[in-house]
């Protein structure tokens, strides 16, 4: 079975602090992607890696980074965290290898900035 | 660009009612995925069907069906007999062929079985 873990089930930060949120999968898979889901607006995507290094901004990059160094890991880092990324963060993970595949997801990261 | 519009917000149920979940989506392209998830309470959200558009034929498992119509660029999602435990939010999602499997995800639709 396919596995995404994230590093925190539950997160508060101060504003202005910077925050990393951690995510691993154990499936070789290449595609990697950080969403926030919020009420009433769904999953909307931040950015996503397709290889080692690689990454693409997503629909909402704003106020996000991102770091890929090794296949199985994709960090998602919020420079200096405000009020209104306080959000239920996603991590999900995808094959490549015979074509369009499902995405795998994580437990979800529930962050609260104060 | 593509859309995918779950136009249920949220819908209640008695337990062991017949409950359809509709969604509507939009492309352009004529090679396309499509997906339904399913998020628990608990948060994490787990697969549950993929359909290539060039496969319309209808799928059942257990008390799960799926009603794929491209001449309404729809794919529907029928629960019979609902359960307590098919308490959750549904997402219906879409991607295209190409590219580097983005996403579009619906807005969902929440579900609640009634005992």
């Amino acid at each position: 079975d396919v596995k995404v873990t994230q590093s925190s089930r539950y997160l508060v930060k101060r504003t202005g602090e910077k925050v990393f949120l951690e995510c691993v999968q154990d499936m070789d898979h290449e595609n990697m992607f950080w969403y926030r889901q919020d009420p009433g607006l769904g999953l909307r995507l931040i950015y996503f890696s397709y290889d080692v290094k690689m990454k693409e901004k997503g629909d909402i990059p704003e106020g996000y980074s991102v770091s890929r160094e090794k296949k199985e890991r994709f960090s998602l880092i919020l420079e200096s965290a405000s009020t209104n990324q306080t959000s239920m963060y996603l991590c999900a993970s995808s094959g490549r290898d015979r074509g369009v595949y499902e995405q795998y997801f994580g437990p979800g990261t529930r962050l609260t900035v104060t | 660009a593509q859309k995918v519009t779950q136009a249920q917000t949220e819908i209640s149920v008695v337990e062991k009612e017949d409950v359809t979940l509709d969604c509507v989506y939009e492309t352009r392209d004529t090679t396309y995925y499509l997906f339904w998830y399913k998020q628990p309470p608990s948060g994490e959200l787990v697969f549950l069907i993929r359909r290539n558009s060039f496969d319309e034929q209808n799928e059942i498992s257990g008390r799960y069906s799926w009603n794929f119509q491209k001449s309404t660029s729809s794919f529907n999602f029928t629960i019979t007999a609902s359960q307590v435990v098919d308490s959750a939010v549904y997402f219906c999602a879409l991607i295209v062929s190409g590219g580097y499997q983005k996403v579009t995800f619906g807005t969902g639709t929440k579900l609640q079985v009634i005992p």
